[in-house]
């Protein structure tokens, strides 16, 4: 089964510096990969996706990520963080083989300050 | 345009009592999901629906039943609710004819059993 880590529970960073979030998963078989953003008091909303080809993935609101297959990544990055930008961020993943469930990681909050 | 709404927003019962929580849709999705979000945890599968004769458990189905009155409405009970089932719940769509299972979240419910 798959599963997915998201090693840092919470990633403080000052205004207008650049962020990394990472993820990490682990499959026997192809994946398709996900980042859901929730902003307080909301429902999770999609980021961006990487289903195939390009192993760089643009998403809303500035944000991307990078697939790397050798490593069994998919880190979300933004080279300019807004205050806006404070939000908890899941990666989820799901098996690249009919309907698989989606398999969610335990969330990064991201604390932007001035 | 909430395309997918869950009632009640907010929700405090006490131990022992049944509560259903609701979840409409009008994105026109087949599948359906429930979800509970703990601290820490991630978001985890309670109850999923690809039509409303094909209802299947996720990870943690004890304590919690569903129903798929329709298309576009699925239901989640707590049959007699227990202090930890105190979480934030969310229902999720998405449609049949995509491989990736992309899903799509409502606002969620927070629930509070004392």
């Amino acid at each position: 089964a798959q599963s997915v880590t998201q090693l840092d529970s919470q990633v403080p960073v000052f205004e207008e510096a650049p962020v990394e979030l990472r993820c990490n998963y682990s499959s026997s078989v192809s994946v398709y990969l996900f980042w859901y953003v929730q902003y307080p008091n909301q429902g999770l909303q999609l980021l961006l996706k990487y289903l195939s080809g390009s192993t760089l993935v643009k998403g809303i609101n500035g944000f991307e990520a990078e697939f790397n297959k050798s490593q069994t990544s998919f880190h979300l990055r933004k080279p300019s963080v807004h205050i806006s930008d404070t939000a908890e961020y899941f990666c989820a993943v799901t098996l690249n083989t009919g309907f698989q469930k989606l398999v969610f990681g335990t969330g990064t909050r991201l604390l932007v300050s001035p | 345009d909430a395309d997918v709404t869950q009632t009640p927003r907010n929700r405090i019962t006490k131990t022992g009592k049944r509560i259903m929580l609701e979840c409409s849709q009008t994105k026109g999705h087949d599948r359906m999901y429930w979800y509970r979000q703990d601290p820490g945890l991630g978001l985890r599968l309670i109850y999923y629906s690809f039509d409303v004769k094909d209802i299947n458990k996720g990870e943690i189905s004890d304590g919690y039943s569903v129903s798929r009155q329709a298309q576009a409405k699925f239901s989640l009970s707590l049959e007699s609710a227990i202090p930890n089932q105190t979480a934030l719940y969310f229902c999720a769509t998405s449609p049949r004819t995509v491989s990736y299972n992309e899903q799509f979240f409502g606002p969620g419910t927070r629930l509070t059993v004392l």
